[in-house]
Formats: C-alpha cells, sequence, structure tokens
C-alpha cells in the first residue's frame, strides 16, 4: 500500500537554483516526515511536520503541509552539488504508527 | 555502536537457496521496521514490529519471507528459495515510538545488498 507520493519523480537543477518537491496523501495524518537517501543505502531524517503546522524550516530546507490538500511540498533553497540525492516523504498509515513511505524524488543538481 | 546495523552488508545466492538478513536495532528502539528496494525504485514496507505486540506482515510479498525479532533486539529476515526477483537492498529501520506515536525519525542501518544469481 502506498501512503506517500512524491512529485517528480526525477528533477535536475542548476547548482544555487531552489528545488520544490512535492508529496501527496491519502489518509488522515498526524505527522509527514522527509528523508534523504544517497547512493541507495540508508535514509537519512531530514524534517518532521505535525499536523498542525503549516510550514516548517530548517536551514535550506523549507517544508509545507495542507491537510486539506493532502499535500506536502519540500523547499531547498541554493542548491548545492551535495543536495544531489532521492528525496522521500514518509507518513503514519491511517495514524497507526506503521509509517509508509513514497516513491522518491530524485534530484541531480548541475555544476 | 550507535546506529542501526546490518549484516552481511552484501549477499551474493543461487537461485533456490535461503538467506538471513540481520538488523540490530539502536537500543530501546521499540519499533522496527524491514523494506525491499529495487534498483532506483522506492522503499517497499515489509514487515513492522512494535514492542511485544504481534507484527504487522501486511507488506511481505509472499510466504518466502519471514521476519523474526526477539522482545525489543535483534531481527532477523529470511527468505526461502530465493528466486532472482529477490535481488534487492533489504534495509532495516528503527525508531523510538510507543503505540499510537509516530512522532518518532526512523533510523536506517546501511541495508543488506542481495543479489539472486
Amino acid at each position: 500500500s502506498q501512503q506517500g507520493e512524491e512529485d517528480p519523480q526525477a528533477l535536475s537543477i542548476q547548482e544555487g537554483e531552489n528545488a520544490t518537491m512535492n508529496c501527496s496523501y491519502k489518509t488522515s495524518i498526524n505527522n509527514l516526515q522527509w528523508y534523504r537517501q544517497n547512493s541507495g543505502r540508508g535514509l537519512v531524517h531530514l524534517i518532521l511536520i505535525r499536523s498542525n503546522e503549516r510550514e516548517k524550516h530548517s536551514g535550506r530546507l523549507r517544508v509545507t503541509l495542507d491537510t486539506s490538500k493532502k499535500s506536502s511540498s519540500l523547499l531547498i533553497t541554493a542548491s548545492r552539488a551535495a543536495d544531489t540525492a532521492s528525496y522521500f516523504c514518509a507518513a503514519p498509515m491511517n495514524r497507526d504508527d506503521k509509517i509508509i513511505f513514497g516513491k522518491g524524488t530524485r534530484l541531480h543538481i548541475l555544476p | 555502536g550507535a546506529g542501526v546495523s546490518q549484516s552481511p552488508s552484501n549477499k551474493v545466492t543461487e537461485k533456490g537457496k535461503d538467506v538471513e538478513l540481520r538488523c540490530d536495532p539502536i537500543s530501546g528502539h521499540t519499533a522496527l521496521y524491514w523494506y525491499r528496494q529495487r534498483l532506483g525504485q522506492g522503499l517497499e514496507f515489509l514487515i513492522y514490529f512494535q514492542g511485544n505486540s504481534a507484527p504487522d506482515k501486511s507488506g511481505l510479498p509472499s510466504d518466502r519471507f519471514s521476519a523474526e525479532r526477539t522482545g525489543e533486539s535483534v531481527s532477523t529476515l529470511t527468505i526461502q528459495r530465493t528466486q532472482q526477483e529477490d535481488s534487492a537492498v533489504y534495509l532495516c529501520a528503527s525508531s523510538l515510538s510507543h503505540a499510537g506515536n509516530s512522532y518518532n525519525e526512523q533510523f536506517f542501518g546501511p541495508g543488506t545488498r542481495l543479489t539472486v544469481l
């Protein structure tokens, strides 16, 4: 079963530009999380936004959440080569503790 | 160690053989997840352990797949009679999680890359 669905599937931008990735989900949630994956190995947690929050910042990351549209976006400002990775949104399934991941957005930063 | 560890890091096996993958979660983490990730694909949920509750096995793709966890410690994922389609990276994650509370990030291990010839 799929909870989060990222869009676009792949994104290439020039270094220094901003990158925006979107995530849509299906059921009511109490929080949504974004993760990054480098080189097909373990994922690293980036940020968590709660259902009563609309926007959250962490360094160059900005996450928004629209519970009415069941969508979230991740914005990376002033992108760097090191930001090249796959980005996943994850949300609990039906308020259960089980977290389900989307298929991810592959971000490539061009020099 | 402070993080989630998995072993082996790489496993090459022949079709039809059984394999066992191991995950050592962070001490004190009650929740443990197994995922499968095929090349260039997203994470496919396999199984979820939460404390002493019955595991959620809803993601296991076939009865050739099984997993065990003793208490809140080590977990093993077993694949019997492996097929070429089982080739993937198998990721384990743990979180400090209590029933009804999902406000906890998952900490991932480095994964086991399984290749079935």
